[in-house]
């Protein structure tokens, strides 16, 4: 089975620039989570998802950031305009009722 | 409200054991452990309930004690592939984890 799916893997673009970052869940599950990891706040989450629906958006950390999910199978996290200080491991995970989560590789983001 | 673990990083040779501690200042509901290697995602290892039950997997078990919100990871006879930082993500009465502040293990021959 295809695991969760996070692209690009690689983000490097200048600071004020748009980033967007994509995540497809495992098929079937009904919960998705976007995390950010860095060395001096370790894994901190952002938003997660329940049946497409946003359920808890409290760690995202200001207006810039946004996540959509559009529908099962699919979700975007956007910053806008983006800043040096939000250079981070970007992971999403997903699952479903009463299971572990399930991790992306990650999208390793640096704005210059 | 993050989780705190200790300790905050362990050296052992091979065969040695450990024992990794997470606590909470919340009431959980479930205690989920995971591992993550050095420019790799976190791997699920296992998942408590309340109800003080233990699991293992291989040599790898883990505690839950509900009523101080702790929860415990033993590491028997650690092999090399064990060195990673091991992150307790806590949960209460919603889906989303807390994970706490990670305990990095390195595991040496």
């Amino acid at each position: 089975d295809a695991g969760v799916i996070q692209s690009p893997r690689h983000e490097v673009t200048e600071m004020g620039q748009e980033v967007t970052l994509r995540c497809k869940p495992i098929s079937g599950h009904n919960s998705l989570f976007w995390y950010r990891q860095t060395m001096m706040r370790g894994l901190e989450l952002l938003i997660y998802f329940n049946n497409n629906v946003p359920i808890d958006d409290s760690g995202m950390p200001e207006d810039r950031f946004s996540a959509k999910m559009p529908n099962a199978s699919f979700s975007t996290l956007k910053i806008q305009p983006s800043e040096p200080r939000d250079s981070a491991v970007y992971f999403c995970a997903s699952s479903s009722i009463n299971q572990p989560q399930h991790f992306g590789d990650g999208t390793r983001l640096s704005i210059l | 409200q993050q989780p705190v673990q200790s300790p905050q990083a362990v050296i052992l040779r091979e065969g040695e054991d450990a024992v990794i501690n997470c606590s909470s200042s919340k009431a959980l509901y479930s205690v989920h452990w995971y591992r993550q290697k050095h420019g790799e995602a976190p791997v699920f290892l296992m998942i408590l309930l309340k109800g003080g039950e233990q699991k293992g997997h291989e040599k790898i078990s883990a505690s839950f004690n509900e009523k101080k919100q702790q929860s415990s990871l033993y590491l028997t006879a650690s092999q090399l592939s064990y060195s990673g930082t091991y992150f307790c993500g806590t949960e209460g009465n919603t889906d989303k984890l807390i994970f706490g502040t990670g305990t990095r293990l390195q595991v040496f021959p």
